[in-house]
């Protein structure tokens, strides 16, 4: 089954932007993948869905700041104009025909 | 508007037993795959169950196979997870989901305490 890798920590500072990366492991690099964020304290939520090609689809009122692109087994989230309310901890998913598995998640943190 | 309302968490001793139920509404129930997924305290999150909108087939994550099972009562528009000898590493949130290929939509949360 695929194996989602994500860096522990991100930070960057207010109005800037980030990219976050999620990295599928070896022979998976075609699959897709979803975002989603969990503010402190609070349930996750659906941020997007990434394809390969890079090709993206949000959620319902996900803002425009929020995007996805895709570069071989890498899949990242890219949040521009940074807001403190992003500040979160987001996660990345991937599914197989009897499982799902999730990325270790990344801690933003807006400086 | 898509709900999702877990109910049934608690605390309850090792080797006991526990029942959540997940009400849905806002979307047509039984066109939809369900999953169950927790986190333990400041842990990330880990999938611990799907099933198939018909409730014909079911899948589990090793560390609940053969403890946990998932059920849906489409009538009801109700995710069901019994779990069974429940241990330590069990106690989590346990999420509601409601699956169009990924998690589309999430539930707040059950916490699950197992503890003497």
């Amino acid at each position: 089954q695929p194996v989602l890798t994500q860096s522990s920590s991100a930070s960057a500072s207010l109005g800037s932007s980030v990219k976050l990366t999620c990295t599928l492991s070896s022979g998976h690099s075609s699959y897709i993948i979803a975002w989603h964020q969990q503010p402190p304290g609070k349930a996750p939520r659906y941020l997007m869905k990434l394809e390969d090609s890079g090709s993206y689809n949000k959620g319902s009122g996900v803002p425009d700041r929020f995007s996805g692109s895709s570069s071989g087994a890498d899949r990242y989230l890219t949040i521009s104009n940074l807001q403190s309310e992003d500040e979160a901890d987001y996660y990345c998913e991937t599914w197989d025909s009897k499982t799902r598995v999730f990325g270790g998640g990344t801690k933003l943190t807006v400086l | 508007e898509v709900q999702l309302v877990e109910s049934g968490g608690g605390l309850v001793q090792p080797g006991g037993s526990l029942r959540l139920s997940c009400t849905a509404s806002g979307f047509t129930f039984s066109s939809y795959a369900m999953s169950w997924v927790r986190q333990a305290p400041g842990k990330g999150l880990e999938w611990v169950s799907g099933i198939s909108g018909s409730g014909g087939s079911t899948y589990y994550a090793d560390s609940v196979k053969g403890r946990f099972t998932i059920s849906r009562d489409n009538s009801k528009n109700t995710l069901y997870l019994q779990m069974n000898s429940l241990r330590a590493e069990d106690t989590a949130e346990y999420y509601c989901a409601k699956v169009e290929s990924c998690v589309v939509y999430w539930g707040q949360g059950s916490l699950v305490t197992v503890s003497s």
